[in-house]
């Protein structure tokens, strides 16, 4: 079946710009993550959806970053005044309801110019 | 403050060779721990998992010894073959809000030369 899918696969921006980058899960995982993986470094979790909401965002690292599931499924995660410090891999995982197990998507390689 | 210590950071091995890949943990909350393994420009792939409540788990030529009183645990890759050669990351998980926030060690860069 299909995977976890993300888009764009790279994205370029300006300092300053608006960017979102979407998440579709494995069709009928209700569990949703988003990470953030720096350069030779382990991913870092953002913020995990149960359905629609947000359960936990404790590792939004601040407010010009926010994410929305509003059907519960394809997720969009959204930076506002993007800096070359955001420049990453932003990857999205999802699980299935009572496992334990997270399948991650390739990512969207960010880079802030 | 890094919550999964993970060493070594690079690792040359020959074929047909064990991989060992150590990681420690200092959050006595954490209940699953699980191995990822990475392939440049792909996300991350579950490759084995383990509880504390077992000391070894194996699986094919993966296996990971847990150690619960020293709160560390390690991979080890048996006969290792060249298509092993990618990036592998220990996690460690604890529930919040209802759902599996993972913690990530820093990577182990995995090299099997034939």
């Amino acid at each position: 079946g299909a995977g976890v899918s993300q888009t764009p696969s790279n994205k370029v921006t300006e300092k300053g710009k608006y960017v979102e980058l979407r998440c579709d899960p494995i069709s009928g995982h209700t569990a949703l993550y988003w990470y953030r993986q720096s350069l030779g470094q382990g991913p870092e979790f953002l913020i995990y959806f149960q359905g629609t909401g947000a359960a936990d965002d404790s590792g939004l690292p601040n407010d010009r970053f926010f994410a929305v599931r509003p059907e519960g499924s394809v997720s969009t995660l959204k930076i506002q005044r993007t800096e070359r410090g955001d420049s990453a891999v932003y990857l999205c995982a999802s699980s299935a309801v009572g496992t334990d197990t997270q399948y991650f998507g390739p990512g969207t390689r960010l880079t802030v110019l | 403050q890094q919550q999964v210590k993970q060493s070594p950071q690079s690792l040359i091995v020959q074929k047909g060779g064990i991989s060992i890949i150590n990681c420690a943990y200092e959050n006595t909350a954490f209940d699953y721990f699980p191995w990822y393994q990475q392939f440049p420009g792909k996300g991350p792939a579950l490759l084995i998992a383990i509880r504390p409540d077992v000391s070894e788990k194996k699986e094919g030529r993966f296996t990971i010894s847990f150690n619960k009183s020293a709160k560390q645990f390690s991979l080890h890759i048996m006969d290792s073959q060249p298509g092993d050669s990618a990036t592998y990351f220990c996690a460690a998980r604890v529930v919040s809000g209802g759902g599996n926030k993972l913690t990530f060690g820093t990577g182990t860069q995995l090299k099997v030369e034939l």
